[in-house]
């Protein structure tokens, strides 16, 4: 049972349009939401974060938007530069716990 | 500079003959994580440690074991690779909100 679910498994954006990824989750008990970016042949590299208390985090280009009720949250990245090609991975927690649980990843592919 | 720092970047092995992969980490983080991943699927936990606290995975096969001598360091033992057994292999650690922090992996080959 998936309780993190990227039902994307590849996006294509235009070079300079917002890129919009999205990560469902069905268990109520998650507290803490992180977006992680991975590119070929390294591990995955922290991105941005938000706790439940919240339903928007900002920095810099990339916004993380949480619809509680919806469980649903969503990655925006404004504008979307070459170097953004990546996979790109939701992830949860419940708060004292420390292990994440994974979305499977959605590729990012940014068209010049 | 490095926070989390994973040898050897690429390892070949032949099946059934140990490996062992080590991690170190520079953020003094009291948890530290092992993970394999294939292709671009999410990582799978295999161990964790809160301290000297080891949590194995439900679904971890026998076959890995992890020894964490200090707060630093962490090793990864494979007893008898097997060809399903090659992955990339990621050690990381974490804040106390979970943030974690991960080394660049290491790529293991079974011939």
């Amino acid at each position: 049972d998936q309780q993190v679910k990227q039902n994307s498994p590849s996006l294509s954006v235009q070079e300079g349009r917002i890129s919009i990824l999205n990560c469902d989750y069905t268990n109520s008990m998650f507290d803490y939401f992180l977006w992680y970016k991975k590119y070929p042949a390294e591990g995955p590299t922290f991105l941005i974060s938000i706790s439940s208390i919240k339903d928007k985090n900002e920095d810099g280009r990339f916004t993380v938007f949480l619809n509680k009720s919806a469980k649903h949250l969503s990655l925006h990245i404004v504008p979307s530069q070459p170097g953004d090609s990546a996979v790109y991975f939701c992830a949860a927690s419940v708060d004292s716990n420390y292990q994440l649980i994974w979305g499977a990843g959605t590729k990012l592919i940014i068209k010049p | 500079d490095a926070m989390v720092i994973q040898n050897p970047r690429y390892q070949v092995t032949q099946f059934g003959k140990p490996v062992t992969l080590s991690c170190s980490q520079t953020l003094n983080h009291n948890v530290m994580y092992w993970y394999q991943q294939k292709s671009s699927q999410a990582p799978k936990l295999l161990f964790h440690y809160y301290d000297k606290d080891f949590n194995n995975e439900a679904d971890t096969p026998d076959n890995f074991q992890s020894r964490r001598p200090n707060t630093s360091f962490c090793f990864l033992d494979i007893r008898s690779p097997g060809l399903g057994d090659a992955a990339m292999y990621l050690c990381a650690t974490s804040t106390p909100r979970a943030e974690q922090f991960f080394g660049p992996g290491t790529r293991l080959t079974v011939l």
